[in-house]
């Protein structure tokens, strides 16, 4: 869904670095989610924000932090990464219709931590 | 918090064959259970959902039927064919009022010709 984009598509960085991923959609939709995928855990919540004063932790949020500079955008930090940070990053985005609140996925970021 | 268990982790079928995906989950509050197909690459894309209120959604060869009582649900695809083969994500919706998902491991789904 090319309404979801996400920076950089892959990066490899190494231990100790601060490294940033971007997140902008122009859906206008008011919640957007981070999420980490890794072979044989699925997809796991990281950091979730309802709007831009709204920021939540989810499962997995130790070692990473977000900011929400605008409706349209959302970004994830890693402050000092790791290499067990290796992972294929989801950022996704909804708004709730009725009972029934579909998430849309950007193209995901590849990061390979050294 | 809501647990989601999905089986199995692969699976493979021969092309025209049906393919059944199972899920379970810990929160009988739960009430959104949407279905995700992720091909090789790409990113996870919504196929099939069904609220809490419904036993049974079909759409052309993708089927989900949901038992409450013993908490799952379940993918069905019949006429299977090639580009069915992903990995199908099942998730079911967190009831602490903030409609986040609780993802399941996936499936990976083979079809052989």
């Amino acid at each position: 869904d090319a309404d979801v984009t996400q920076t950089p598509r892959n990066r490899i960085t190494k231990t100790g670095k601060r490294i940033m991923l971007e997140c902008s959609q122009t859906k206008g939709h008011d919640r957007m989610y981070w999420y980490r995928q890794d072979p044989g855990l699925g997809l796991r919540l990281i950091y979730y924000s309802f709007d831009v004063k709204d920021i939540n932790k989810g499962e997995i949020s130790d070692g990473y932090s977000v900011s929400r500079q605008a409706q349209a955008k959302f970004s994830l930090s890693l402050e000092s990464a790791i290499p067990n940070q290796t992972a294929l990053y989801f950022c996704a985005t909804s708004e709730r219709s009725g009972r029934r609140e579909t998430q849309y996925f950007g193209p995901g970021t590849r990061l390979l931590v050294l | 918090g809501e647990n989601v268990e999905q089986h199995p982790s692969t699976l493979s079928v021969q092309e025209g064959d049906s393919a059944v995906i199972k899920c379970t989950y810990s929160d009988s509050a739960s009430n959104y259970f949407p279905w995700y197909k992720q091909e090789l690459g790409k990113r996870p894309q919504l196929i099939i959902d069904i609220r809490s209120n419904v036993g049974e959604k079909k759409d052309q060869r993708i089927a989900v039927t949901l038992n409450k009582t013993a908490k799952h649900f379940s993918l069905h695809i019949t006429e299977t064919q090639p580009e069915d083969s992903a990995v199908y994500f099942c998730a079911a919706s967190d009831t602490s009022g903030t409609y986040k998902y609780i993802f399941g491991t996936g499936t990976r789904l083979k079809v052989l010709a």
